[in-house]
């Protein structure tokens, strides 16, 4: 099973965007979200139905439907600007399963 | 603070041998179920391996089954991956990464703590 995303995407500073993550793993287990910025680890900021870890900011949420996951940052910030990954527990051989992951711009 | 550091990652000829070690801090690292993702240069995530808090259960993505072997010292704090017969393809940033638990339960595919990985560079 794989996890689907766009490769890059972009959002003009203070909007909002939206960040997918298709697979057919989806259907059974929520996407988690990693924000990684460059030469760093990547960081958890969203996990379950919309769980937010201490200290991410409440401008970050998730939501599922069907076989696709998204990430939403509401009212994006320069500091957003980072490579976002999905992923989910995978009912293949495999135990877990990243999506490509997205590089979002802030312009 | 929970902290985990990697260490043990080192320039390799292809066909060597390898072990990290993640040294954990800060939680009781007997409780977790942890594992190791990998990042090829400029690529994204991978899926390594997985191991239960026991040490019981162990998970292999296929690209390195009967290659790599994971294991821990819950005495010692510490995760290790013995990486064998490495490839050009296993060039990566290794790093260990903690599930997350809560009080009943512990989560797979849900990745709360990182360490700052350790660079792996399988090259003649």
């Amino acid at each position: 099973s794989e996890l689907t995303q766009d490769p890059t995407m972009s959002v003009a500073l203070g909007q909002t965007v939206r960040i997918t993550c298709q697979g057919d793993s989806l259907r059974t287990y929520y996407a988690s979200w990693y924000q990684q910025k460059p030469g760093q680890a990547p960081v958890l900021v969203i996990y379950g139905k919309n769980n937010r870890p201490s200290g991410i900011p409440d401008r970050f949420s998730g939501s599922k439907s069907g076989n696709t996951a998204s990430l939403t940052i509401t009212g994006a910030q320069a500091e957003d600007e980072a490579d976002y990954y999905c992923d989910s527990r995978d009912r293949s051989a495999k135990y877990v399963v990243f999506g490509g992951g997205t590089r979002l711009t802030v312009l | 603070e929970v902290q985990l550091v990697e260490s043990g990652g080192h320039l390799v000829q292809p066909g060597g041998s390898l072990r990290l070690s993640c040294a954990a801090s800060g939680f009781t690292f007997s409780s977790y179920e942890m594992n190791w993702v990998r990042q090829a240069p400029g690529k994204g995530l991978e899926w390594v391996s997985y191991i239960r808090s026991s040490g019981g259960t162990i998970y292999y993505a296929d690209s390195v089954k009967g290659r790599f072997t994971i294991s821990r010292d819950n005495a010692k704090n510490s995760l290790y991956l013995q990486m064998n017969s490495l490839r050009a393809e296993d060039t990566a940033v290794y790093y260990c990464a903690r599930e997350y638990c809560n009080s009943t339960s512990c989560y797979g595919g849900i990745f709360d703590y990182w360490g700052q990985g350790t660079l792996v560079t399988v090259s003649s």
